[in-house]
């Protein structure tokens, strides 16, 4: 059961917006910023976005994050059969620990 | 360019021991906070462990006690000792470096390319 809540998966057709939902408490989201990580299939996880909506360079702005209290979500616009992946938030939490969400799968329909 | 390189997976019996590293390169281990993290098959990312740039070390309650998070600076290269190995640590261990803002922890923003542990009898 991981800390962060996510839902297992989510789906769009090309072109479309989806967003990707996470839920913390007072302890990791409320207090930190939220990280978002991409994990293409058999690779290992990219950084997607930062500090709740940074992107780091080469992330396109299709990637987009946003935070508000104990909440988070990830938007995708202009879906494109390359974003097929697991999507993961994450938040450091008060006891310098890390937790996950339990990753998101986002099919390109 | 940065890059982080790990090894020293492989398969082992419960209640055995293995050390995995992580060489770095293009950064120094010892001035970042560096961290594993696993992603056991079918489920999802689960952070193990951390050492701070001063050498503080945090754990994630199910492998407290159980694995060790070190360093050698000689060598630039990130450990992760894990002693009393169970069915569940059975995962892809991934070294992380994270970057730091405001001399506090901040986003995983390099990642090797993971190392395979499987405990199994």
């Amino acid at each position: 059961q991981s800390v962060l809540t996510q839902p297992p998966s989510a789906s769009g057709t090309p072109g479309q917006r989806v967003t990707i939902s996470c839920s913390g408490s007072s302890s990791n989201i409320g207090n930190n910023y939220v990280y978002w990580y991409q994990r293409l299939p058999g690779t290992a996880p990219k950084l997607l976005i930062y500090r709740n909506n940074q992107r780091p360079s080469g992330v396109p702005d299709r990637f987009s994050g946003s935070k508000s209290g104990t909440s988070a979500s990830l938007a995708i616009s202009g879906l494109r059969s390359e974003d097929e992946a697991d999507y993961y938030c994450a938040a450091w939490d008060d006891s310098l620990q890390v937790v996950f969400g339990g990753g998101t799968k986002l099919t390109v329909l | 360019e940065l890059q982080l390189v790990e090894s020293g997976g492989g398969s082992i019996q419960p209640g055995g021991s293995l050390r995995l590293s992580c060489a770095a390169s293009g950064f120094t281990v010892s001035s970042n906070y560096m961290s594993w993290v696993r992603q056991a098959p079918g489920k999802g990312l689960e952070w193990v462990s951390v050492i701070f740039s001063g050498g503080s070390t945090y754990y994630a309650d199910s492998v407290k006690g159980r694995f060790t998070i070190s360093r050698d600076n000689s060598k630039n290269t990130l450990y992760l000792q894990m002693n009393s190995l169970r069915a569940e640590d059975t995962a892809v261990y991934y070294c992380a470096r994270a970057a730091v803002a405001a001399a506090r922890p901040d986003a995983f923003d390099v990642w090797g390319q993971g190392t395979m542990v499987t405990v199994s009898s």
